[in-house]
């Protein structure tokens, strides 16, 4: 079975900082990997996906994110972090070889963008 | 614009009463879910379809319905039997290829 673990629930960072937003996932086949963003009392929007190829994936708004098979991991991250940012986050799993398409998804990670 | 539309935003619900959520996409995709958002839990899955007129129960089923007579369009009841039904609910519908979601705006349901 899938599980995803997002560590820390709450992240704070300072205007400009570096983002790093953690996710490890579970899975005993090869995986796609997902970060969505969430906006308070939104939907969730996609910043970026893995799915094969290139392990470093680039997505919306200056994140990218890198699949690193033996640790895995597929944390987040954002070079200078914007006011613009603040947001929950959520990282996803799904089984590519599945039908259904169920994406499994962390508890969500809320990031705290100080001035 | 192709996307997912829920209805309503905002919903109170007296005890004991049923209420209907409204899901409809115009992105022609084949799969559709329902998920339950609480505060510091994550998303987790009530129900979902991959055909018209097929359904599966998700992993907190009891107490919802579904229905899925037009593929445009995925319904969910909240039934009296759900004993804790206050929430915030998202659709969502999936890409074939790469089994991206995309998500509609959410209804928010409270129970007085």
């Amino acid at each position: 079975a899938q599980s995803v673990t997002q560590l820390g629930s709450h992240v704070s960072v300072s205007e400009g900082a570096l983002v790093l937003l953690r996710c490890n996932y579970s899975s005993s086949v090869p995986p796609y990997l997902f970060w969505y963003v969430q906006y308070p009392n939104q939907g969730l929007q996609l910043l970026l996906k893995y799915t094969t190829g290139a392990t470093l994936v680039k997505g919306i708004n200056g994140f990218e994110a890198e699949f690193k098979k033996s640790e895995t991991s597929f944390h987040l991250t954002k070079p200078s972090a914007h006011m613009s940012d603040a947001a929950e986050y959520f990282c996803a799993v799904s089984v590519y070889s599945s039908n259904t398409g169920k994406l499994i998804f962390g508890q969500g990670t809320t990031l705290q963008v100080k001035p | 614009d192709g996307g997912i539309t829920q209805s309503p935003k905002y919903l109170f619900r007296k005890e004991g009463q049923n209420v209907t959520l409204s899901c409809e996409q115009n992105l022609n995709h084949d799969a559709m879910y329902w998920y339950r958002q609480d505060p510091g839990q994550g998303l987790r899955l009530i129900y979902y379809s991959q055909i018209v007129n097929d359904f599966q129960k998700g992993d907190i089923a009891e107490g919802y319905s579904v229905s899925r007579e037009k593929k445009e369009s995925f319904p969910l009841t909240v039934t009296s039997a759900q004993k804790n039904p206050t929430a915030f609910y998202l659709c969502a519908s999936r890409t074939r290829n790469t089994g991206e979601l995309f998500f509609g705006e959410g209804s928010r349901l409270t129970v007085l």
